[in-house]
């Protein structure tokens, strides 16, 4: 089955600065890629995602890039602030519709003022 | 916009006994997938239904079940409560139809934190 990675662990950054947040996935089938952030106790909320198509992805401060040949994709965070603490998960999944998210481990991101 | 229901939020158990957990997924979504997550741990698919049928199943112990009913609920029965049963548990929707198809966007519920004590 899929097996993804995830790295750092734990990261902080200043706030302005930026966050990078690695992955790396097993299972050459896999095309949809999302990123999710979780605070203390909520749900994981989707923030941004990719697919197998495509080689990045932006949405205003957060863009997702994907080397599908290295079976690695990252999420890059820009001019963070406060509000982006939070642990984020990557995830693989085969996008047919129906089928599982296998996640990352987490990296708990500390934006620090 | 409707978002996914779960019930109860907050649920604790003495060992052995049992719960049941319930997901209203997002109307017309027809995949209901069921999610552990322990204490720092990163969420660990256990089980789904789509179209009220067994679609995968994931690490599931065999002590739980669930199943996914008409109107497209579903609920997670868990027996023989153990310590380690404590966790977070999400339910996700999604729709295999239209765009969502190609996307398989997951929308995940608030919770059901579980109390194994």
């Amino acid at each position: 089955g899929e097996n993804v990675e995830q790295h750092p662990s734990t990261l902080s950054v200043q706030e302005g600065d930026s966050a990078v947040i690695k992955c790396t996935y097993s299972d050459s089938a896999s095309n949809y890629f999302p990123w999710y952030k979780q605070e203390l106790g909520k749900r994981p909320q989707l923030i941004i995602d990719i697919r197998s198509n495509v080689g990045e992805k932006k949405d205003q401060r957060i863009a997702v890039t994907l080397n599908k040949t290295a079976k690695h994709f990252s999420l890059h965070i820009t001019e963070t602030q406060p509000e982006d603490s939070a642990v984020y998960f990557c995830a693989a999944s085969i996008a047919r519709g129906n089928e599982k998210l296998t996640f990352g481990t987490g990296t708990r991101l500390t934006i620090i003022p | 916009a409707a978002g996914v229901i779960q019930s109860p939020r907050h649920l604790i158990k003495e060992k052995r006994e049992t719960a049941t957990l319930k997901c209203y997924p997002i109307p017309r979504h027809d995949t209901v997938y069921w999610y552990q997550q322990g204490p720092g741990q990163d969420p660990q698919f256990l089980i789904s239904f789509y179209e009220k049928m067994q679609s995968d199943k994931g690490s599931i112990p065999d002590r739980f079940s669930a199943q996914q009913f008409s109107d497209y609920h579903s609920e997670l029965n868990m027996s023989s409560l153990e310590l380690g049963d404590s966790a977070l548990y999400f339910c996700a929707s999604s729709s295999t139809v239209g765009l969502s198809r190609m996307h398989n966007e997951q929308f995940f519920g608030p919770g059901t934190r579980l109390t194994v004590l």
